[in-house]
């Protein structure tokens, strides 16, 4: 069964760390390029970052540029975020998918994780 | 603040026809493919519609897409009380270089 599980949320104090983790199963990891999607309470979806295949290209929402950094392990079959300067309007379900493709831009996302939530409050 | 502009809303009966509009821009929808998903109550986003109209294995032949310039359109036909849900498009911004969503509209059945 393709499967993505996303873990690592949790409650942190405006200006702290978190680094989410979504483990992938059941199809080649290294053949897709991979996506942080999140979506804050009663709001809609919002694409946080995007990973090639080979880690060769990255992408950021502005939203986040300098705070956060995504990167995976192919050999582990996992995708990363490491969220870093937190803010309030961060605070956010995190959901990990999967692109249709090898690249980021341009992107379908067909595999979705059940999320991780983020809660950014002191 | 989205790109993409949907209605908050839309609601028919048992059967009949809803159609859900995304207005975009040339950067975005105009030169772009476009994506629809569904989002049902406390659960995950699942992909309906990719490249404007195509629709993934096991999706069924009542939802329909459709674009035209810069706005695109998602169909429901044969509408079931299942389908109460979220749906929300997506495309690539190449100005913004980010994959934008749209505003996101409840569909509810009468």
């Amino acid at each position: 069964e393709v499967q993505l599980v996303e873990s690592g949320g949790g409650l942190v104090q405006p200006g702290r760390s978190l680094r989410l983790s979504c483990a992938a199963s059941g199809f080649t990891f290294d053949d897709y390029a991979m996506h942080w999607v999140r979506q804050a309470p009663g709001k809609g979806l919002q694409w946080v970052s995007g990973i090639s295949y080979n880690s060769g290209s990255l992408g950021y929402a502005d939203s986040v540029k300098g705070r956060f950094t995504i990167s995976r392990d192919n050999a582990k079959n996992s995708l990363y975020l490491q969220m870093n300067s937190l803010r309030a309007e961060d605070t956010a379900l995190y959901y990990c998918a999967r692109d249709m493709g090898e690249y980021y831009g341009g992107d379908t996302f067909d595999i979705w994780g059940q999320g991780t939530m983020v809660t950014v409050s002191s | 603040q989205s790109v993409l502009t949907q209605p908050p809303s839309v609601s028919a009966a048992p059967g009949q026809k809803v159609t859900i509009s995304c207005s975009g821009s040339n950067s975005n929808i105009g030169n772009n493919y476009v994506s629809w998903y569904q989002q049902l109550p406390g659960t995950a986003p699942k992909l309906l519609i990719y490249d404007n109209n195509k629709r993934p294995s096991g999706i069924p032949d009542r939802f329909s897409g459709s674009k035209s310039g810069t706005s695109a359109t998602l169909g429901i036909t044969g509408l079931q009380t299942g389908d109460e849900a979220d749906y929300s498009c997506g495309t690539w911004d190449s100005s913004l270089s980010a994959e934008v969503f749209g505003t996101g509209t409840k569909v509810t059945v009468l």
